[in-house]
């Protein structure tokens, strides 16, 4: 069965330093790989996924997320962190039939 | 493009009552999801729709939950009667159909539910 880890519950920073999120999954075959962010109040926006090809994932918002499969992770990063990235993200991990796996979760906040 | 529609936003009700949730996906989406999400954790997948077909349910509690997609378009969840446990924001989710390519989930803001 396949399953995504977060290792970290919560994590701050400050506004304009940069940001790792961890995630590992376990997977048995190619993983696709997601990272989404939830607002307070608000649904499930994805920030980008990986399914093939370069290892490096650019995404919206200024996000970007490497691929490393010897490490079985997938690290959320941003270079310069705004107050408004201060959410919740969520790693997720999907098999051929199109089912998500969704770790616990990271929430940032960030500081002024 | 209007977004996944979920109502009510919130709900209290009481233990052993009944509630049921409703969810309109994007235009043109054959694949519809219910997740749980309990607070402090990631959501959960309960069901996939596949049009008006059931994909999966194997994490869908059936003694007390029930979810239909009648005419492959709307549907509409229901628990009864709800649980303490029951206590969660369900999301409902559509993606174009399946394909890896079709199949990027766009989630609605969800329905809070209390049960006291």
């Amino acid at each position: 069965a396949q399953s995504v880890t977060q290792p970290d519950i919560h994590i701050t920073v400050s506004e304009g330093a940069s940001l790792e999120l961890r995630c590992n999954y376990s997977y048995g075959a190619t993983p696709y790989l997601f990272w989404y962010v939830q607002s307070p109040g608000q649904g499930l926006q994805l920030l980008l996924k990986y399914f093939s090809g370069d290892t490096l994932v650019q995404g919206i918002k200024g996000f970007e997320a490497e691929f490393k499969r010897s490490q079985s992770s997938f690290n959320l990063r941003k270079p310069s962190v705004h107050w408004s990235d201060a959410a919740e993200y969520f790693c997720a991990v999907g098999d051929a039939g199109n089912m998500l796996t969704f770790g616990g979760g990271t929430r940032l906040m960030v500081k002024p | 493009e209007a977004g996944v529609a979920q109502s009510p936003r919130y709900k209290i009700i009481e233990k052993r009552q009944s509630v049921a949730f409703w969810c309109n996906p994007i235009s043109g989406h054959a694949t519809l999801y219910w997740y749980q999400q309990i607070l402090g954790q990631g959501p959960k997948l309960l069901i996939q729709f596949q049009n008006n077909g059931v994909v999966d349910d194997s994490q869908l509690p059936k003694d007390r939950f029930s979810a239909e997609r009648l005419k492959g378009v709307d549907s509409t969840l229901k628990i009864q009667p709800a649980k303490l446990e029951d206590s969660a924001v369900y999301l409902c989710a559509s993606s174009l159909g399946p394909g890896l390519l079709k199949n990027i989930q766009y989630f609605g803001a969800g329905t809070r539910l209390s049960v006291l």
